[in-house]
């Protein structure tokens, strides 16, 4: 998994409470994305970074906030868990984000909404 | 929307058989990837196709591209049980950063 780590790799919560979920990457590259995997669906794009504090939505962006802070660190944060999020997440990085690229996937996390 | 759906959704073949599955997409693409993941782990990047090539090889995997047919498929030859997995087929609109990806084929490999 390319150097990167994704925490936490299971997350159990409410509904209503906060949740912020970390993509860490070592290989410095200038795009980070956040995708949910759901049956029947694949994966959707949530949102994407191109650069520290350079973030832009993604198809299924309601309901979710990223921030940029570090090149290394891309933090998706539901504002309000709701059941309808109980997903597995992956974070992806890539270098400089063209369609001909290879995205790198994180391991995941698992988060349980209830 | 999802851009490109995998066909068949699920395939089980005896090992040393070939694979085959399907991608159809709806807008057009420069270039298209297929992606590999492993039960309970993250996806693998195995091939790309450019819009203007008609097939691509890589050790056992063959991709075809119909771009008049908007359909891309992937060969897997000679099966191995580690290719148990699900594939993924991702197209780019048209050469933005995005990726759309489709739902997926899950196959398995019986030894």
């Amino acid at each position: 998994d390319a150097g990167i780590t994704q925490s936490p790799r299971h997350k159990v919560t409410e509904t209503g409470t906060p949740v912020t979920l970390r993509c860490h990457q070592t290989e410095n590259h200038r795009y980070m994305y956040w995708y949910r995997q759901d049956p029947g669906h694949g994966l959707r794009l949530i949102h994407y970074s191109y650069g520290v504090k350079d973030t832009d939505k993604g198809e299924v962006s309601d309901g979710y906030s990223v921030s940029r802070s570090k090149t290394e660190d891309f933090l998706l944060t539901l504002e309000s868990a709701t059941s309808s999020q109980t997903s597995v997440y992956f974070c992806a990085i890539s270098e400089s984000g063209q369609g001909a690229e290879t995205q790198y996937f994180g391991p995941g996390t698992r988060l349980l909404v209830l | 929307s999802q851009q490109g759906e995998e066909d068949p959704q699920a395939l089980s073949i005896q090992e040393g058989e070939n694979a085959t599955m399907n991608c159809s997409y709806k807008t057009s693409i420069n270039n298209l990837q297929w992606y590999r993941q492993n039960s309970g782990r993250g996806l693998v990047h195995l091939i790309l196709i450019r819009s203007n090539e008609r097939e691509k090889h890589s050790g056992r995997l063959r991709v075809t591209l119909d771009t008049s047919k908007k359909s891309s498929s992937l060969l897997i030859t000679a099966s191995r049980a580690a290719d148990t997995a699900s594939y993924f087929c991702a197209t780019d609109g048209g050469g933005n950063e995005k990726l759309t990806f489709g739902t997926g084929t899950r196959l398995t490999i019986i030894p």
